[in-house]
């Protein structure tokens, strides 16, 4: 069973676009995040959520907006999608903050 | 601003020997350190961590060892095996805030046969 599951893994789209990528954890965690590996390989956070309230947001423009219907989901909506977004997104959970994370595997994002 | 660095993208080691994966971090209040560990297509993985309260912690073949003074950590693997190579990301958060951690750029390691 995979611990931290996000959907789709590739994801190819054109500039303006809508776009949502789908987490779940079954780890029974209260935290979850939005990491984003861009180009020069930096892993940066983007969100986290605590019971399903945001905690964090890290000067992530407002066309990115997560949504968490319950504690086990944290999806990623993407609104008007630019080329800078093309990146790899990496969802995450943990139950005692960030310094024991569990990864997605991660979903590439390409923007034409 | 990179305040953790690792500053070797890359680093190629013989199977059976000591795999050295370096970081500096900027940051005097970092009292957390960890590695993680991450394959291809997939997420990274927790290996092993460190507190400023410690120098060294160790588990099975891999130790990290921390020196404050110089802001550098640094993960020992040893004996090097096929399956460790991949990207090493090293990281490091405050203890008291759970809420974000930094990243470095991550070092691949190449176990040669």
């Amino acid at each position: 069973d995979t611990a931290v599951s996000q959907t789709p893994k590739y994801l190819v789209t054109q500039m303006g676009n809508d776009k949502s990528i789908k987490c779940e954890q079954n780890l029974g965690h209260d935290t979850m995040y939005w990491y984003k590996q861009d180009s020069k390989k930096f892993l940066k956070i983007m969100f986290s959520y605590n019971n399903k309230e945001l905690i964090i947001n890290e000067t992530v423009p407002n066309r990115f907006s997560p949504k968490s219907p319950d504690k086990a989901h944290l999806n990623l909506h993407i609104n008007s999608l630019e080329l800078g977004d093309s990146a790899v997104y990496f969802c995450a959970s943990s139950q005692q903050g960030v310094l024991r994370a569990f990864f997605g595997q991660g979903t590439r994002l390409t923007v034409v | 601003d990179q305040q953790v660095k690792q500053n070797s993208p890359s680093l190629s080691v013989q199977e059976g020997r000591i795999s050295i994966l370096n970081c500096d971090y900027t940051n005097s209040m970092f009292d957390y350190f960890l590695w993680y560990k991450k394959y291809p297509a997939e997420g990274p993985t927790f290996l092993i961590s460190i507190s400023s309260i410690k120098d060294k912690n160790e588990d099975g073949r891999f130790t990290v060892f921390l020196n404050k003074s110089a802001k550098h950590l640094s993960l020992h693997i040893v004996p090097s095996q096929p399956g460790d190579s991949a990207v090493y990301f090293c990281a490091a958060s405050l203890m008291n805030r759970d809420d974000k951690i930094i990243f470095g750029k991550g070092t691949r390691l190449h176990i040669l046969p």
